[in-house]
């Protein structure tokens, strides 16, 4: 089962930073975070992922509470190729395993 | 990032006959590869997990029979869909990854389409 909560859907103007939550109360302290996300009918794209520090990549920002039970994912100025399906995902223990939960639908309008 | 491939990326098969979709790292070595099913509005499902050179380890529920998966090199993997049924039909999306288990990031093909009539 999925180890991590997201809530169904999400809004956002184009330009403005979009904040996607992630619960993962159960982490153990050795699992990842991971976020991809997917455009319709294509396969997911890796976005970032980390441990226990704040992680930036070129796409996003991934903010890890200090208790590590939940993750913001940032985008920092939406744009309407944005439009997708964000899961968040912890990686399981000592394998490669992903084990996907039902996601965040976002919808960046114009 | 690291390139995977499908192929075929649609495919449209009687009920009854058999279908091979492959997977392929264009550009790295993936010691582990992964497939997943998707169905229309849900989310991925992962079947099963493919090591190169050893046996295929299915999820719960996940018939090995049914779907067979073989790894026969570092860059190729293959999933066969015996027997396909209309229930069948589904989005197979496979990954891969280096197998390091240092948290690198794991790199997912575009997906095949399957309908079986």
């Amino acid at each position: 089962d999925a180890k991590t909560t997201q809530p169904p859907s999400m809004d956002c103007a184009e330009g403005r930073a979009a904040n996607l939550p992630c619960n993962h109360s159960t982490i153990s302290g050795n699992e990842y975070v991971y976020w991809y996300r997917q455009i319709h009918s294509q396969g997911p794209q890796y976005i970032i992922h980390g441990l226990k520090n704040n992680e930036t990549n070129e796409m996003a920002s991934l903010i890890i509470t200090e208790d590590r039970k939940s993750s913001t994912l940032i985008l920092p100025h939406a744009t309407l190729r944005d439009t997708a399906v964000y899961y968040c995902i912890v990686r399981v223990y000592n394998t490669d395993k992903l084990i996907f939960g039902t996601g965040t639908r976002l919808q960046v309008f114009p | 990032g690291a390139v995977v491939s499908q192929h075929p990326s649609r495919v449209i098969c009687k009920s009854g006959t058999s279908v091979k979709i492959e997977c392929r790292s264009l550009d790295f070595q993936a010691t582990t590869m992964f497939w997943y099913r998707q169905f229309p509005k849900q989310s991925l499902m992962l079947m099963a997990t493919s090591n190169e050179g050893s046996k295929a380890t299915y999820e719960q529920g996940v018939e090995k029979d049914k779907f067979l998966i073989n790894h026969a090199s570092l860059t190729l993997s293959t999933l066969t869909v015996t027997s396909a049924h209309p229930e069948d039909s589904s989005f197979y999306i496979c990954s891969a990854a280096s197998g390091q288990g240092k948290g690198d990031e794991q790199f997912f093909g575009p997906g095949t389409r399957l309908t079986v009539l």
